[in-house]
C-alpha cells in the first residue's frame, strides 16, 4: 500500500509568510493528489486537485505543483483565514486511498 | 455540486455493529461519473481514509478496517452506507462521506459529517 508523508508536522508562521507543506508518496502516483484545508469543528475543504488545479473559489494565493512522490502546497501570502490544518490525500488505483498525517500552520 | 448527508445513530456500545448512510442528493448513486467514499476523524487527530465504492461497482477498503467493514449503496433511496461491526472506541469518530468526481484525482463533494462514539 502506498503512504503519504506530511512534513512538517507543525509550521509556526506569520501573516505575509510564504509557506510551503510536502507530501511524498511511498510510490509513484503520477498527479493522483489532492489537498485540503480544515479549521478546528469544520468540514475539509478541497483546495487543490489532480495534484495542481486549484479548486474554484480558492483564493489564488494557493497552489500546488508535484508529480511521482513529490508535492508541494505553497501559500504564496499567509492571510489570518489560512491558520489551519493541511492534509493530502493520494487517489492511486488498486491502492486504498491514504492521508498524509497532517500539517499544522500556527501563528 | 452533489449534496451529501449523513445520518447516523450517535452512539454505539462497544462489540456492536455501527451503521452509518449517506443520503445523495443532485445526482444518481448508479451515476459513471462519482465515486462514493467514507473518511473518519477521531477527536483531535487526522483524516482516515474508511473505503469507497467505485462506479462500477467495485469497492476498496481501509486494510485496517477491511475485517469489519462493509460500504453498499441502496440506489432506491440513492444511498450509500458503511457497516462497520465488533467497534471499540477507537471507532469513535466524526464520520464523513464524500462524493468524487471520477478521474479528478480528488474533486468533489463533502457531507457535513456526523458524530459516533462507542462508549457503554
Amino acid at each position: 500500500d502506498i503512504q503519504m508523508t506530511q512534513s512538517p508536522s507543525t509550521l509556526s508562521a506569520s501573516v505575509g509568510d510564504r509557506v510551503t507543506i510536502t507530501c511524498r508518496a511511498s510510490q509513484t502516483i503520477s498527479d493522483w493528489l489532492a489537498w485540503y484545508q480544515q479549521k478546528p469543528g469544520k468540514v475539509p475543504k478541497l483546495l487543490i486537485y489532480k495534484a495542481s488545479y486549484l479548486e474554484g473559489g480558492v483564493p489564488s494565493r494557493f497552489s500546488a505543483t508535484g508529480s511521482g512522490t513529490e508535492f508541494t502546497l505553497t501559500i504564496s501570502s499567509l492571510q489570518p483565514d489560512d491558520f489551519a490544518a493541511y492534509y493530502c490525500q493520494h487517489f492511486a488505483s488498486d491502492s486504498p486511498w491514504t492521508f498524509g498525517q497532517g500539517t499544522k500552520v500556527e501563528i | 455540486h452533489v449534496q451529501l448527508q449523513e445520518s447516523g445513530p450517535g452512539l454505539v456500545k462497544p462489540s456492536e455493529t455501527l451503521s452509518v448512510t449517506c443520503t445523495v442528493s443532485g445526482v444518481s448513486v448508479t451515476s459513471g461519473g462519482y465515486h462514493w467514499s467514507w473518511i473518519r476523524q477521531p477527536p483531535g487527530k487526522g483524516l482516515e481514509w474508511i473505503g469507497q465504492l467505485f462506479y462500477s461497482g467495485s469497492s476498496n477498503y481501509n486494510p485496517s478496517l477491511k475485517s469489519r467493514l462493509t460500504i453498499s449503496s441502496d440506489t432506491s433511496k440513492n444511498q450509500f452506507s458503511l457497516t462497520l461491526n465488533s467497534v471499540t472506541a477507537a471507532d469513535t469518530a466524526v464520520y464523513y462521506c464524500r462524493a468524487l468526481e471520477a478521474g479528478l484525482g480528488g474533486r468533489g463533494d463533502w457531507g457535513q459529517g456526523t458524530l459516533v462514539t462507542v462508549s457503554s
